[in-house]
């Protein structure tokens, strides 16, 4: 069966600092991939997805990047938080045919920008 | 680009009672609608969807109805019970390769013992 996982579970950071999450999926190969934000009390906000290897696709303007380097391996970077980066960061993965198209969510990131 | 609009914002219920989150879409072409469940602090959780080629769709006590002439969809929920105190989003999407979700903006279910 298929896991999706995310590292690290909470980061606390100030201002200014880079930042680097990780989000890896198993048992399953070539995953369409997603980073989203959730602000506290607030819905979901699409920032990256990626259908492939080095492919990235941005949803929001914002000082956040991400990048694909392996199959299924998809990060999150800042070079400078800022205190509006704050948020609960979900990484999400689907398949790409019927059998596997429901979208799943990793267990999160609770980043903190002090 | 699709807009997906939820109501209500928080719903009470006592235990027993059934509940109704109902979601509206504005792209005709949405094909997809899935329901999501989330627990304070935790991931949103998958709990039911449906697809466009069908009305209805149960599983125990949750079921999701389509209106594709409305453009409407709804969350059922029956005999509820604490455990499904949570907040619950719906969303839509409009292509079946590559599942670009967009997102309601959630629905804060309390049911009370």
């Amino acid at each position: 069966s298929q896991t999706i996982h995310q590292w690290p579970a909470t980061l606390v950071q100030p201002v200014g600092s880079p930042l680097s999450l990780e989000c890896t999926v198993e048992g399953t190969s070539n995953p369409n991939l997603y980073w989203y934000r959730q602000a506290a009390g607030r819905g979901l906000q699409l920032l990256f997805y990626s259908v492939g290897i080095g492919q990235i696709s941005s949803e929001v303007p914002q000082n956040l990047s991400a990048s694909r380097p392996q199959d299924r391996q998809f990060i999150l970077s800042s070079k400078k938080l800022l205190l509006s980066d704050s948020g609960f960061y979900l990484c999400a993965w689907s398949g790409k045919t019927a059998r596997v198209y429901e979208q799943y969510f990793g267990p999160g990131t609770r980043l903190t920008v002090t | 680009g699709e807009n997906v609009e939820q109501h209500p914002s928080t719903l009470s219920v006592q235990e027993g009672d059934s509940a109704v989150i109902k979601c509206t879409y504005s792209d005709s072409a949405s094909n997809y609608f899935p329901w999501y469940k989330q627990e304070l602090g935790k991931r949103p959780q998958l709990i039911i969807d449906i697809r466009s080629n069908v009305g209805e769709k149960k599983d125990q006590r949750i079921a999701v109805t389509l209106n594709k002439t409305a453009k409407h969809f709804s969350l059922h929920i029956t005999e509820t019970q604490p455990e499904d105190s949570a907040v619950y989003f719906c969303a839509a999407s409009t292509n079946t390769g590559f599942q670009k979700l967009v997102f309601g903006t959630g629905t804060r279910l309390l049911v009370s013992p």
